[in-house]
């Protein structure tokens, strides 16, 4: 049971350098999301996919792309990376964007800009 | 906007002790709420959530009361282990997109 899958785990850029974090859900989810965790600022929204070929703005989207080509694949794309984008990121699925329904997050991508 | 604020840790226990940590929201809706854990190395998952004003939600010996009238949510657990230790985010929807206001976490460390 993979659940949530991201790839890498682990990644160290060069400032400028792009790069593209995969995630992979086996669930049939239709929604799926991407955060940023930083200390003391808890997970912030990046981007967002409610559906196959949809994307849609978070929070903090500058700096960053997104795919949604096939249904269990969900792309973050940096194209210069820059200090300000070390982070870990999580990738999320939901069956449905209901108030109260579960998601189920990845082991995270830790990524760091130097 | 919508937000969630949460007690600062980290919160050091020993084991059998009892647990509370704090959470307020802000929003204009009726969100629902939700508690995830974040054990080492690991990603976020439910621990537990509340729909409505009054709801209890529980989950392996935690619970939170959604408290509408305080606008809280806090998390308690009457005798703490050691596997415990972990980081705990209080959450709230803002929309019926199912994203996730989240608040800035609370490491709890258990220690024997």
């Amino acid at each position: 049971n993979a659940g949530v899958t991201q790839t890498p785990k682990f990644r160290v850029l060069k400032t400028g350098q792009s790069m593209t974090l995969l995630c992979a859900q086996d669930m049939n989810h239709e929604y799926m999301y991407w955060y940023r965790q930083d200390p003391g600022m808890g997970l912030r929204l990046i981007h967002y996919s409610v559906g196959e070929g949809t994307t849609a703005k978070g929070e903090v989207p500058d700096g960053y792309n997104v795919s949604r080509l096939k249904k269990q694949n969900f792309l973050l794309g940096l194209e210069s990376a820059a200090p300000s984008q070390t982070s870990v990121y999580f990738c999320a699925s939901s069956p449905d964007g209901g108030w109260s329904t579960e998601a189920f997050f990845g082991q995270g991508t830790r990524l760091t800009v130097v | 906007g919508d937000s969630v604020t949460q007690m600062e840790g980290p919160v050091t226990l020993s084991e059998e002790a009892f647990l509370t940590i704090n959470c307020t929201y802000t929003a204009t809706g009726y969100p629902s709420l939700f508690w995830y854990v974040q054990y080492p190395g690991e990603g976020l998952q439910l621990l537990l959530k509340a729909t409505k004003a009054d709801d209890k939600g529980s989950n392996k010996g935690f619970e939170a009361t959604y408290r509408k009238e305080t606008t809280s949510f806090h998390l308690e657990k009457g005798s703490v282990q050691v596997s415990d230790s972990a980081v705990y985010f209080c959450a709230l929807t803002p929309d019926s997109w199912g994203k996730l206001q989240f608040g800035a976490g609370t490491q709890v460390v258990v220690t024997p």
